[in-house]
């Protein structure tokens, strides 16, 4: 049973274009996040939701949307892809805020064109 | 907060020996601290944590130790595997902040 999934798994766009990741977790989990990795692999926190409501948005660019219909969902939405938004992006979740182990899921791997 | 870990530098060992990567962090106040692991195509995955009251902490074939006074975390492999070669990261969290930050990583390679 995957813990943590998102769909799709690749993602391959031209410059300008609309997109959206989901993401689901099953562990009944309160608090979800958005993470984006870099090509030198940096992990950088994007968003964190704690019970469908937004707590962290990480000075990211209004292009980034998230957003979560539950508790179990947090999708992401991207307006007008640049080239700079490649990367990969991992959603996680974690039982309550704050200092708790987050589940990751496996990533997607947004290359723009 | 940012400045945690290193630049991902790469370490290899020979399978059968004893792995140590180490981390160091910014934040004085940072009080949790877990190491991940990262294999290829994959989600980073929990390997073992250690709050601020403590400086060491075993798990199966893994120890995590903690200085506070120089901020360095370091995690300890014993008995290398070729399983265990992934990319390694270690992350703070300061108490009641809903937010870790990630070192970039270690590269550990497990030569058979």
């Amino acid at each position: 049973d995957t813990a943590v999934s998102q769909t799709p798994k690749y993602l391959v766009t031209q410059m300008g274009n609309d997109k959206s990741i989901k993401c689901e977790q099953n562990l009944g989990h309160d608090t979800m996040y958005w993470y984006k990795q870099d090509s030198k692999k940096f992990l950088k926190i994007m968003f964190s939701y704690n019970n469908k409501e937004l707590i962290i948005n990480e000075t990211v660019p209004n292009r980034f949307s998230p957003k979560s219909p539950d508790k179990a969902h947090l999708n992401l939405h991207i307006n007008s892809l640049e080239l700079g938004d490649s990367a990969v992006y991992f959603c996680a979740s974690s039982l309550l805020m704050g200092p708790y182990e987050q589940y990751f899921g496996p990533g997607t791997r947004l290359t723009v064109t | 907060g940012e400045n945690v870990g290193l630049h991902l530098p790469t370490l290899s060992v020979q399978e059968g020996d004893n792995s140590i990567i180490n981390c160091a962090y910014s934040n004085s106040a940072s009080d949790y601290f877990i190491w991940y692991k990262q294999e290829s195509g994959k989600g980073p995955q929990f390997i073992i944590d250690i709050r601020s009251n403590m400086d060491k902490r075993q798990g199966q074939r893994v120890t995590v130790l903690l200085n506070k006074t120089v901020k360095h975390l370091s995690l300890q492999i014993a008995a290398t595997q070729p399983g265990d070669s992934a990319v390694y990261f270690c992350a703070e969290n300061v108490f009641n902040f809903n937010k870790f930050y990630f070192g970039s990583g270690t590269k550990l390679n497990v030569k058979p």
